[in-house]
C-alpha cells in the first residue's frame, strides 16, 4: 500500500484526453515537488514530468502536470495507442523518515 | 549522454546477500549534483524505491528495507553498488538503477543541495534498463 494513491487503471479512446490523479498528504505531495514516469511494456521507466509541471527535453507537449495541495495530476491529450503504459507519480515523504515514494501506478489503456 | 547499466547475479539463494552494480558511462559519477538510486519492481507490480547515494557517500534508504540494505559508491570505477542481505522470494524483482537531480527550495528558488526539513525537488532523469534477480534455492 503506497502513501501515494493512484487509480489502478483508466481506459480512454484514441484522440481523447485523460487525467491521472495522485493523492498524498502534507508530508509528501503537500510539501515537495512531484514527478511522473511512463513505463511502456517491457521497458524501464522514463521521466515524463518533473517539478510538478515541467517537461524534459523531447517529451511531447501532449503531456502536462499540475499540483494542488496534496494532490497531483498528469494530463495527456490526443491519446495514441503508443501511450498505453503504466504511469507512476513520485515525490519525497518527510514523515518519520525522509525517503522517496512512488504511487502504486496507473495502467492506461487506449481502446 | 550518460548511460547506466546494471550487472550482477541473476539468481540468489534464500538467506544470502544480493549484490548488484550500476556502471555509469558517458559521465563521471562524482561530477555535478547528482544522486544515484536503486529501484525495484516485482513482476506485475509497481515501483519500489530502495535507496540512494551521493558521490560523497551520503545515503538514504527506504525505511522498510533499511535494516538489510547497503548502497556504496566507487568513484574510481565510476559505479555504485547495492547489497541486500537475508533475501527471500519476496525480493525477486527487476532491479533498476537511476540518476537523480535534487535539492531544496526556499523562497521561490531552488538549490542543488540537500537541507533536511526543507521542500524538496527530486526527479530521476536517467534509468538503466534493469536486471532481473530471482531468489530461489
Amino acid at each position: 500500500q503506497s502513501v501515494l494513491t493512484q487509480p489502478p487503471s483508466v481506459s480512454v479512446a484514441p484522440g481523447q484526453k485523460v487525467t491521472i490523479s495522485c493523492s498524498g498528504g502534507s508530508s509528501n505531495i503537500g510539501n515537495n515537488y512531484v514527478s511522473w514516469y511512463q513505463q511502456l511494456p517491457g521497458a524501464a521507466p522514463k521521466l515524463l514530468i518533473y517539478d510538478n509541471n515541467k517537461r524534459p527535453s523531447g517529451i511531447s507537449d501532449r503531456f502536462s502536470g499540475s499540483k494542488s495541495g496534496t494532490s497531483a495530476t498528469l494530463g495527456i491529450t490526443g491519446l495514441q495507442t503508443g501511450d498505453e503504459a503504466d504511469y507512476y507519480c513520485g515525490t519525497w515523504d518527510s514523515s518519520l523518515s525522509t525517503y522517496w515514494v512512488f504511487g502504486g501506478g496507473t495502467k492506461l489503456t487506449v481502446l | 549522454q550518460v548511460q547506466l547499466q546494471e550487472s550482477g547475479p541473476g539468481l540468489v539463494k534464500p538467506s544470502q546477500t544480493l549484490s548488484l552494480t550500476c556502471t555509469v558511462s558517458g559521465g563521471s559519477i562524482s561530477s555535478g549534483s547528482y544522486y544515484w538510486n536503486w529501484i525495484r519492481q516485482p513482476a506485475g507490480k509497481g515501483l519500489e524505491w530502495i535507496g540512494r547515494i551521493y558521490s560523497s557517500g551520503s545515503t538514504n534508504y527506504n525505511p522498510s528495507l533499511k535494516s538489510r540494505v547497503t548502497i556504496s559508491v566507487d568513484t574510481s570505477k565510476n559505479h555504485f553498488s547495492l547489497k541486500l542481505s537475508s533475501v527471500t522470494a519476496a525480493d525477486t524483482a527487476v532491479y533498476y538503477c537511476a540518476r537523480a537531480r535534487g535539492g531544496y527550495c526556499s523562497g521561490g528558488n531552488c538549490y542543488s543541495i540537500w537541507v533536511i526539513g526543507s521542500t524538496y525537488y527530486y526527479y530521476m532523469d536517467v534509468w538503466g534498463k534493469g536486471t532481473t534477480v530471482t531468489v530461489s534455492s
